[in-house]
């Protein structure tokens, strides 16, 4: 089953920095977008970055940008996104996606980060 | 950035009665190419979202054919003929077009 598993929530305090990963199986990882997309506590779905298939071509949302960067490594099938200064309205899930020109078809289960002292 | 807008925000419907919610964009999502990049997602209660419409018509694969989607450039629509109780959950549209790619507020669907 193709599959997309995140990791490396957790609790950080304000300005401290935590990177989440995603682990791609049973697909071609190196050939598609990669997406991360984070939900804050009983909000909704927004949009944070994505990758192309070589990592030459990379987009953030300006709520993150110059604070986040994402990157992978396809020898790894791994999705990766290093958040620093991280801020109390940085807390949400984060889910990794495929993009396609079809849309997101698949989704992680998600990966908690709580920012708070 | 382009703006995303849905309504209703939420909606209670009769298992077997017929729901419909609208998305509208602040720009038009219809490209050169023919395609309106709008898409339709489905968060389940405690679940990941899920796709369900993409380029603003197209089912993902295994979705119910009660499930369709139609407009073009900056109105869109979502329809589910006959609601079953499966289908509760948080509706967003996203528009695909341009980065940042952004989301509609989300519609709640909930069963009578």
């Amino acid at each position: 089953e193709v599959q997309l598993v995140e990791s490396g929530g957790g609790l950080v305090q304000p300005g401290e920095s935590l990177r989440v990963s995603c682990a791609a199986s049973r697909f071609t990882f190196s050939d598609y977008w990669m997406h991360w997309v984070r939900q804050a506590p009983g909000k909704g779905l927004v949009w944070v970055s994505r990758i192309n298939s070589d990592g030459s071509n990379i987009n953030y949302a300006d709520s993150v940008k110059g604070r986040f960067t994402i990157s992978r490594d396809n020898a790894k099938n791994t999705l990766y996104l290093q958040m620093n200064s991280l801020r109390a309205e940085d807390t949400a899930v984060y889910y990794c996606t495929r993009g396609t020109l079809n849309g997101f078809d698949i989704w992680g289960q998600g990966t908690m980060v709580t920012v708070s002292s | 950035d382009i703006v995303m807008t849905q309504s209703p925000l939420s909606l209670s419907v009769t298992p077997g009665e017929p729901a419909s919610i609208s998305c509208r964009s602040s720009q038009s999502l219809l490209h050169s190419n023919g395609n309106n990049y709008l898409d339709w997602y489905l968060q389940k209660p405690g679940q990941s979202p899920q796709q369900l419409i993409y380029l603003g018509s197209n089912r993902a694969s295994g979705v119910p054919d009660r499930f369709s989607g139609s407009g073009s450039g900056t109105d869109f629509t979502l329809k589910i003929s006959r609601v079953e109780a499966e289908d509760v959950g948080v509706y967003y549209c996203m528009e695909a077009l341009q980065s940042p790619f952004t989301f509609g507020p989300g519609t709640k669907v909930d069963i009578k």
